[in-house]
């Protein structure tokens, strides 16, 4: 079926780095897209989100792309902190649809 | 303001037992969702209920079940428990049901399956 799925399951960088944590959706009429957190052992934190109307969108050191052509997304991390280490995963949403179709997850790990 | 909370944090069932999750959402939040997330995967959607209907449910079997509460808290229920219902349950909550609405999630319920 549909599905929002991620190039890389793990990505490793140095303190201080940007990092881009890639993301392929297949499903064409999904309009809504999240990026979420999700530190070991806790719940998914809410990072930004875009819609099928924009390209991109910044936040507090995160930028978030969407191209639609290719339907990919990314979410691009500027000077990379430990605290930044986590799993972070895209999630899908379409209108009158009422559920987030979640990718794999990619594991962010930070070389000090 | 208190975020999404969810009770227990962590249980342990033995197969064949119930178990219930709870979940109060943060406030003036009226949408209320499940997901199961197993170890190592992204989460899966288990139920969404707004205004206290259930407005979807994703591929799980009748074992699981879910209400909402008239304060919006919500209750998910999983009987005769199997060995792979082992998971991280996540409730989440949304001003509004649907499309474009961000969707705050708790720290969830570790509930495993022995």
């Amino acid at each position: 079926g549909e599905s929002v799925g991620l190039h890389l399951p793990t990505l490793s960088v140095q303190e201080g780095d940007n990092s881009i944590i890639n993301c392929a959706y297949s499903n064409s009429a999904s309009d809504y897209f999240i990026w979420y957190k999700q530190e070991s052992g806790k719940g998914p934190q809410f990072i930004i989100d875009i819609r099928s109307n924009m390209d991109k969108r910044q936040g507090q050191r995160v930028t978030v792309l969407l191209n639609k052509t290719v339907k990919h997304l990314s979410l691009q991390i500027a000077a990379t902190q430990p605290g930044d280490s986590a799993v972070y995963f895209c999630a899908e949403n379409m209108d009158s649809n009422y559920q987030l179709i979640w990718g794999a997850g990619t594991k962010l790990i930070i070389k000090p | 303001d208190a975020g999404v909370t969810q009770s227990p944090t962590h249980l342990i069932k033995t197969r064949g037992q119930h178990v219930t999750l709870r979940c109060s959402p943060i406030s003036g939040h009226k949408s209320v969702s499940w997901y199961q997330q197993v170890l190592g995967q992204g989460p899966q959607f288990i139920f969404q209920y707004y205004e206290k209907e259930e407005r979807g449910r994703g591929n799980f079997p009748d074992r699981f079940s879910a209400r909402q509460f008239p304060n919006y808290s919500s209750e998910l229920n999983v009987n005769a428990l199997l060995l792979g219902d082992s998971a991280l349950y996540l409730c989440a909550s949304s001003t509004l049901t649907g499309y474009g609405n961000t969707i705050y999630f708790g720290e969830g319920s570790w509930l495993t399956v022995v």
